[in-house]
């Protein structure tokens, strides 16, 4: 079964920093991998997606993620972090019909 | 447009005792999920309906879980009796169409204490 695996568990920066967070995933294959994102007293909400294609991904609020096949990666990355990016990250896999989640990763991010 | 509501936010029980979470989907969303969130961990997968049917419920643990969802809308989890151990987020999901389609809507979740 696929597993979804977060380098960081809690990461803080300062405004204007740059963001690299990492997600790896347990097995290849065609896959369709995912970011979400929960804003403290929010709900989950979809950052991007990859299914096909350029594995250069852009999302929503000037987040992109790169696919690394031979790595089985996914990392999201953004060029300068603001303080409402304050949020908690996962990543996730399609696993059959099922999507399975990564731990997240808190990110805080300073005034 | 309206997104997934579930109710109640917050509920604090004493062990043994039953508990109910109620969820309401996106309009015209056949697919409907139950996630279980632990603190400091991502979702995990109770059930997955299409439309009325339970079709993946696996991870289910059907001694003292069990889920409806009446005419393929609304759906209730319930916790019967309720273990210290089951104090989580219990989140609820739906899409449009299948997986595929890349994209799960989700409540806001409902936190359950058990004490």
């Amino acid at each position: 079964a696929q597993s979804v695996s977060q380098h960081n568990h809690h990461v803080i920066l300062s405004e204007a920093a740059s963001l690299e967070l990492g997600c790896n995933y347990s097995y290849g294959g065609t896959v369709n991998l995912f970011w979400y994102v929960q804003y403290p007293g929010q709900h989950l909400q979809l950052l991007l997606k990859y299914f096909s294609g350029d594995p250069l991904v852009k999302g929503i609020k000037g987040f992109e993620a790169e696919f690394i096949k031979s790595k089985f990666s996914f990392n999201l990355r953004k060029p300068s972090v603001q303080w409402s990016d304050t949020a908690e990250y996962f990543c996730a896999v399609i696993q059959g019909q099922n999507f399975v989640f990564g731990p997240g990763t808190r990110l805080s991010v300073l005034p | 447009e309206a997104g997934v509501v579930q109710s109640p936010r917050y509920k604090i029980i004493e062990k043994k005792q039953p508990v109910a979470f109620w969820c309401n989907p996106i309009s015209g969303h056949n697919t409907l999920y139950w996630y279980l969130q632990n603190l400091g961990q991502g979702p995990e997968l109770l059930i997955r309906y299409e439309n009325e049917e339970a079709v993946d419920d696996s991870q289910l643990p059907k001694d003292r879980f069990s889920a409806e969802r009446l005419k393929g809308v609304d759906s209730t989890l319930k916790i019967q009796p309720a273990e210290l151990g089951d104090s989580a987020v219990y989140l609820c999901a739906s899409s449009l169409g299948l997986v595929s389609t890349g994209e799960l809507f989700f409540g806001e979740g409902s936190r359950l204490t058990v004490l």
